[in-house]
């Protein structure tokens, strides 16, 4: 079974331009998530999808992030506009249900640079 | 507000040896725990989780413990394997979606 696939798998841009990461979950998995992994701040929760529906994006540090989830088979990270402080591993994840004893499955993760 | 705890960054054990990974929490509303394995340029992946009214799980070579009047956990790989080389983040949840996670051990087993 293909797992969580995250594109693309590396992005560098300038500072100022929009960033559009995209995401395909496991077919099946209606919970959604997208964590961002910094050196300072390890990996964090940026925001929570339960069938398609944003239920807690609390983690979502600006209004410059959004994130979207047309359909149960994608979903995209829009950081606009960028700024270097943005750069970071960014991963999607997602599971069946949520909570304890539904473990959530990583995407590779989309290493962003901001220059 | 570093709610788990992962103190030591780094854990170096030869192979067929055991390994040893702690883990400490601060939320005494946390009740179910996992860890995760990460190589580099990869998604962590799920290895094994415990559940709070339990205070061990063992799959396999690997078996966490808990101890939840310490507010500690514990990860045992044995024996430990050359793949078992890889960054290892402890995690936690209530009953809800949220996990807080750790920042991670590096474990290199040496041949």
């Amino acid at each position: 079974d293909a797992g969580v696939i995250q594109s693309p798998r590396h992005e560098v841009t300038e500072m100022g331009q929009e960033v559009t990461l995209r995401c395909k979950p496991i077919s099946g998995h209606n919970s959604l998530f997208w964590y961002r992994q910094t050196m300072m701040r390890g990996l964090e929760l940026l925001i929570y999808f339960n069938n398609n529906v944003p239920i807690d994006d609390s983690g979502m540090p600006e209004d410059r992030f959004s994130a979207k989830m047309p359909n149960a088979s994608f979903s995209t990270l829009k950081i606009q506009p960028s700024e270097p402080r943005d750069s970071a591993v960014y991963f999607c994840a997602s599971s069946v249900g949520s909570g304890p004893g539904r473990p959530q499955h990583f995407g590779d993760g989309t290493r962003l640079s901001i220059l | 507000d570093q709610q788990v705890k992962q103190n030591s960054p780094s854990l170096s054990v030869q192979e067929g040896r055991i390994s040893i990974l702690n883990c400490d929490y601060t939320n005494s509303m946390f009740d179910y725990f996992l860890w995760y394995k990460k190589y580099p340029a990869e998604g962590p992946t799920f290895l094994i989780s415990i559940s709070s009214i339990k205070d061990k799980n063992e799959d396999g070579r690997f078996t966490v413990f808990l101890n939840k009047s310490a507010k500690h956990l514990s990860l045992h790989i044995v024996p430990s394997q050359p793949g078992d080389s890889a960054v290892y983040f402890c995690a936690a949840s209530s009953t809800d979606y949220k996990l807080s996670f750790g920042a991670g051990t590096t474990v290199t087993v040496r041949a």
